[in-house]
């Protein structure tokens, strides 16, 4: 089956306390994105790549950290969460061509205290 | 990075036809009419996508605007599981695909039985 994984899905942590969220995808897509998303701000990006080795930031990248180093995997590294990054993630990934349809994962649900 | 406006929230009966309009006046040539919706504690998935011409396909309807700076998008027969956040976004193609992604907040659509 067709997925997006990502892992956790839920986590409770510290300040300062450095954690990554993983991303798996099973498509063999090029482009793979993370988003947070908070109530009222809608869907904002955080990081995206348009292939293994190539990142770049989107709206939002303060305070993440994010690797390519193979095709269906896009960590998200928290270097020292703080409770602003209290937040819902999402990761897509997408063929980089014209069809370009977003598959997402089912969120990390991330509290900082 | 061209934006889209869209209205923060719709009401609809149940088993009438929906008009979700979204307004994208600064759209470039290359870039494709994305549509997403968010339903409840979910990930947002892919409803439909077009560049110029009307699309259809099984879950709704794309109509796009002759000049192209405006879409709507068609749910037929709205039912109480299309109850959701619905996001219109631009995804450039070739060259102009830089990756980034601007979902906004997108509209709430309820649908009252």
């Amino acid at each position: 089956e067709a997925q997006v994984t990502q892992n956790p899905r839920y986590l409770i942590t510290v300040t300062g306390k450095k954690l990554t969220v993983t991303c798996s995808q099973n498509m063999n897509h090029e482009y793979m994105s993370w988003y947070r998303q908070d109530p009222g701000l809608g869907l904002r990006q955080i990081y995206y790549s348009m292939n293994v080795e190539v990142t770049d930031k989107g709206d939002v990248p303060e305070g993440y950290k994010v690797s390519r180093k193979e095709k269906r995997n896009f960590p998200l590294i928290l270097e020292s969460p703080s409770p602003n990054q209290t937040s819902l993630y999402f990761c897509a990934s997408s063929y980089r061509g014209l069809s370009g349809e977003l598959f997402f994962g089912e969120g990390s649900r991330l509290t900082v205290l | 990075d061209a934006k889209t406006t869209q209205p923060n929230s719709m009401e609809s009966n149940e088993e009438e036809p929906v008009h979700l309009p979204c307004n994208h006046s600064t759209i470039s040539g290359t870039d494709y009419i994305h549509w997403y919706r968010q339903l409840p504690s979910q990930g947002p998935e892919y409803v439909i996508h077009g560049l110029t011409s009307n699309v259809n396909n099984r879950m709704a309807s794309l109509a796009i605007a002759e000049d192209r700076k405006s879409s709507t998008l068609i749910l037929h027969r709205a039912t109480l599981r299309d109850a959701a956040v619905y996001y219109c976004i631009l995804r450039a193609a070739g060259s102009g695909n830089t990756g980034k992604l601007i979902f906004g907040q997108g509209t709430t659509l309820q649908v009252k039985p």
